[in-house]
């Protein structure tokens, strides 16, 4: 079955980066997008952006355009995020999560188990 | 953006409990909406999408419906096992977003 593995919590200093990988099993990685999606504590889930996995094209929030970058490593089935310029708003449990469909416009069927970065000086 | 609404913020019901949660969208996103459970220290899981679809293997005391701007998700007879929080997210228009979500609690 799908399952989606994030890497382990991160603790961060404002200003540094973070990368938070997602390997993905159980079906084929290329043939799906992937989604990333944080959650601040007690806040809503926010959508950060999204990577094609077979052709590598993404797409970002215009909120973390520039500071956020997405990219894939189709040989380990994986996906990351990388977050640079961190603040203390930044803190939240980052979701890695598949996209149903091809296209992006479709809900998310499957969800890694979350990422907790700490931004803390 | 599309700005995602949800009321209540917080419901207490008891287990046997009909409970409804309205959502609701600043604009017609026809019926590209899902609602998500979640419960503490886990990630969402989907239980309907495009509205009205039930996700396989999610209880049918789960249904919701609506289109337009206004959407409804009814848990028909609670259970121990539905006390979480509710999102529902539309995915029609760029950036995609969520509303704030309802925590179903215990009476």
């Amino acid at each position: 079955q799908v399952h989606l593995v994030q890497s382990g919590a991160e603790v961060k200093k404002p200003g540094a980066s973070v990368k938070v990988s997602c390997k993905a099993s159980g079906y084929t990685f290329s043939t799906y997008i992937i989604h990333w999606v944080r959650q601040a504590p007690g806040q809503r889930l926010e959508w950060m952006g999204w990577i094609n996995a077979g052709g590598g094209n993404t797409k970002y929030s215009q909120e973390f355009q520039g500071r956020v970058t997405i990219t894939r490593d189709t040989s380990a089935s994986t996906a990351y995020i990388e977050v640079s310029s961190l603040r203390s708003e930044d803190m939240a449990v980052y979701y890695c999560a598949r996209d149903r469909g091809r296209d992006g416009y479709n809900h998310f069927d499957y969800w890694g188990q979350g990422t907790l970065v700490t931004v803390s000086s | 953006d599309i700005q995602m609404a949800q009321s209540p913020s917080t419901l207490s019901a008891s287990v046997g409990d009909s409970v409804t949660i309205t959502c609701r969208a600043s604009q017609s996103i026809t019926n590209w909406l899902a609602w998500y459970q979640q419960k503490p220290g886990k990630a969402p899981k989907v239980l309907i999408y495009k509205a009205s679809i039930l996700e396989s293997g999610v209880p049918s005391r789960f249904s919701g419906s609506g289109s337009g701007t206004e959407f409804t998700l009814t848990i028909s007879s609670l259970q121990p096992d539905d006390f979480a929080t509710y999102y529902c997210q539309q995915y029609s228009f760029y950036p995609l977003t969520f509303a704030g979500g309802t925590k179903v609690e215990i009476k």
